[in-house]
């Protein structure tokens, strides 16, 4: 059961563009929301994050939209650099479960 | 200040043989997870671990096993491995209180022959 899902397994994207990268979930229980960025060979690392009371979270070029009726959030990159060729992964966690469940990942590639 | 450091970062094993991995995390973090990435299948909750005690489990066979210790620093092993065991092993620390924001290691590649 794939709690969380990323649908498009990859995104090309203009250099100064914009890049949004989308994450469904069916648990109305999850508190907050976060997305990863992971390059080849390397862990992912934290980008941002938004709690399940918030519907925007914004960190520089990066914004995180949360649709909780539609259990839908997005990762807006504006504008996109060559840089962000990564793959972003969205996670979910619930207080008290000290468990996240992650995406199976979104590959964006920026296009010079 | 150190990231999260994992050992060793490729291993080739057969099937049947176990394997132990390595983890330390961010000194003052107290929580450890662990996750298996799979391609198609994203990052795998294994179990997670805070102050020496398995706090969460994942939906994995009981090959998979883990262990803190005192000073943090976690082990995985996979007993009886098998070729779908291959995979990229991540493991991640957090303060493990109210903060949910895990930061990761470069992972182990492990193959299974």
């Amino acid at each position: 059961d794939q709690q969380v899902k990323q649908n498009s397994p990859s995104l090309s994207v203009q250099e100064g563009r914009i890049s949004i990268l989308n994450c469904d979930y069916t648990n109305s229980m999850f508190d907050y929301f976060l997305w990863y960025k992971k390059y080849p060979a390397e862990g992912p690392t934290f980008l941002i994050s938004i709690s399940s009371i918030k519907d925007k979270n914004e960190d520089g070029r990066f914004t995180v939209f949360l649709n909780k009726s539609a259990k839908h959030l997005s990762l807006h990159i504006v504008p996109s650099q060559p840089g962000d060729s990564a793959v972003y992964f969205c996670a979910a966690w619930t207080s008290g479960t000290y468990k996240y469940i992650f995406g199976t990942g979104t590959r964006l590639k920026v296009l010079a | 200040k150190a990231g999260v450091t994992q050992t060793p970062r490729y291993l080739i094993k057969t099937r049947g043989q176990q394997v132990t991995l390595s983890c330390s995390p961010i000194s003052g973090h107290r929580s450890v997870s662990w996750y298996q990435q799979t391609p198609g299948q994203g990052l795998q909750f294994l179990f997670e671990y805070f102050s020496e005690t398995q706090r969460n489990k994942g939906n994995f066979p009981g090959r998979f096993s883990g262990r803190q210790f005192s000073n943090s620093r976690s082990e995985m092993n996979v007993s009886t491995l098998e070729l779908g065991d291959s995979a990229l092993y991540l493991c991640a620390s957090s303060l493990g209180g109210t903060s949910n924001e895990q930061f990761f290691g470069p992972g182990t590649r492990l193959t299974v022959l």
